[in-house]
């Protein structure tokens, strides 16, 4: 089976531009998480969607958000970015209660 | 308020003996903890896991201990290989409305070196 796949792998934005990442998830698996992971604060959750609704939420700010398709794929995306807000995004595909399975992430740096 | 804990940044061990990488949780929610094993620029890679209502899981060279009591987990690994030198986090999660184990709160992570 193919793995978790993200893309982009690397973007570059300047301060008050929107960004979109899009992951897709290992065939099968329903559910996908976010996840944010900086030096300082380390990973943090996101959110989670499931059957296209989302099921869980982290504490981050309204500008980040995320929807997910009718085919698993999910897309998150962060609005009038701030530098703080660079950091390696993950995604996890989970196709039971237990398990989650990590694509590679997309670096995003802020300017 | 940092709900899972691994209090040491770095560890350093040699070639054939054991790592223990330690981790402590203050949420008496969690009921499943993990560990993942992660390399620069790539993604978390899961290693072994286990629920509450065990206190030992051993997969290979690694084995998880779960103390419910004392909040605490440990992953050890037997022998410790030069390949095994990456970052180790150790994450929790609780059944969320009674559905979803979808969120994860991680640990802020182990630097593990084996030298040769």
């Amino acid at each position: 089976k193919a793995g978790v796949t993200q893309t982009p792998r690397y973007l570059i934005k300047t301060r008050g531009q929107q960004v979109t990442l899009s992951c897709s998830p290992i065939s099968g698996h329903r559910s996908v998480s976010w996840y944010q992971q900086t030096p300082g604060q380390g990973l943090q959750f996101l959110f989670e969607y499931f059957s296209e609704t989302q099921r869980n939420k982290g504490n981050f700010p309204g500008r980040f958000s995320g929807r997910q398709f009718s085919n698993s794929r999910s897309e998150m995306n962060v609005s009038t970015l701030e530098l703080g807000d660079s950091a390696l995004y993950l995604c996890a595909s989970s196709g039971s209660p237990h398990e989650q399975f990590f694509g590679p992430g997309t670096r995003l740096t802020v300017l | 308020d940092q709900q899972v804990k691994q209090n040491s940044p770095s560890l350093s061990v040699q070639e054939g003996r054991i790592s223990i990488l330690n981790c402590d949780y203050t949420n008496s929610m969690f009921d499943y903890f993990l560990w993942y094993k992660k390399y620069p620029a790539e993604g978390p890679t899961f290693l072994i896991s286990i629920s509450s209502i065990k206190d030992k899981n051993e997969d290979g060279r690694f084995t998880v201990f779960l103390n419910k009591s004392a909040k605490h987990l440990s992953l050890h690994i037997v022998p410790s290989q030069p390949g095994d030198s990456a970052v180790y986090f150790c994450a929790a999660s609780a059944r969320a409305g009674g559905t979803s184990y979808g969120k994860l709160t991680f640990g802020q992570g182990t630097i593990l070196t084996v030298h040769p």
